[in-house]
């Protein structure tokens, strides 16, 4: 599974977008963008995810790049039970599920 | 909203004991995970088990692990002589079998307290 790079830390104001960048340049063609989240300790929590066009759901949104290297996943109107470590996961579909391995994740404080 | 749930919640354990963790997974999920995070570090894949067996482990994953589904609804996780270095959060995840699709969802977690 490719590796991803994100920011170790973000602030947002409650109300405004969260906007969290991944860069994921070595992804190759077969490979989705999945983005969790942990809220203090809690068990990760599934949010979104996307092959190449653009995805939105009740949660979020995700933005790919055309060339795929890169992705920022959209939290429109951040409240402060968004505070958690967003982590960007990038892997193959797998038709027996393989794992998730989750880096550090980017950690966002949303504030009053 | 179905769930994954997880008993015990905190199990406090001396060296060298036997200890299980619980987990039910979602009732029409068919692929079931074990993961633990150590204070302060990383998420880490510890198994993962479909139809009855074990599809993938890690190399943390050593003897003293096993995992079972002893019904149709309980996935355990036992360490059999538990070391200090296995505290940490257990968490357990399981996922529906769709073509390819593989969105996990995961339990509350049991923190497993080694003294």
């Amino acid at each position: 599974d490719a590796k991803t790079t994100q920011p170790p830390s973000m602030d947002c104001a409650e109300g405004r977008a969260a906007n969290l960048p991944c860069n994921h340049s070595t992804i190759s063609g077969n490979e989705y963008v999945y983005w969790y989240r942990q809220i203090h300790s809690q068990g990760p929590q599934y949010i979104i995810h996307g092959l190449k066009n653009n995805e939105t759901n009740e949660m979020a949104s995700l933005i790919i790049t055309e060339d795929r290297k890169s992705s920022t996943l959209i939290l429109p109107h951040a409240t402060l039970r968004d505070t958690a470590v967003y982590y960007c996961i990038v892997r193959v579909h797998h038709t027996n599920a393989g794992k998730s391995t989750f880096g550090d994740g980017t950690t966002l404080t949303v504030k009053p | 909203e179905p769930e994954v749930t997880q008993t015990p919640s905190h199990q406090v354990t001396q060296m060298g004991q036997e200890v299980i963790l619980r987990c039910v997974p979602i009732s029409n999920h068919l692929y079931f995970y074990w993961y633990r995070q150590i204070l302060g570090q990383k998420v880490e894949f510890l198994v993962s088990f479909y139809n009855n067996e074990i599809s993938e482990k890690s190399e943390i994953f050593d003897d003293q692990f096993s995992v079972e589904r002893p019904d149709g609804s309980n996935f355990t996780l036992k360490i059999r002589s538990t070391k200090l270095e296995d505290s940490a959060m257990y968490f357990c995840a399981s996922t529906t079998r769709g073509q390819g699709y593989s969105e996990q969802y995961f339990g509350p977690g049991t923190r497993l307290t080694v003294t």
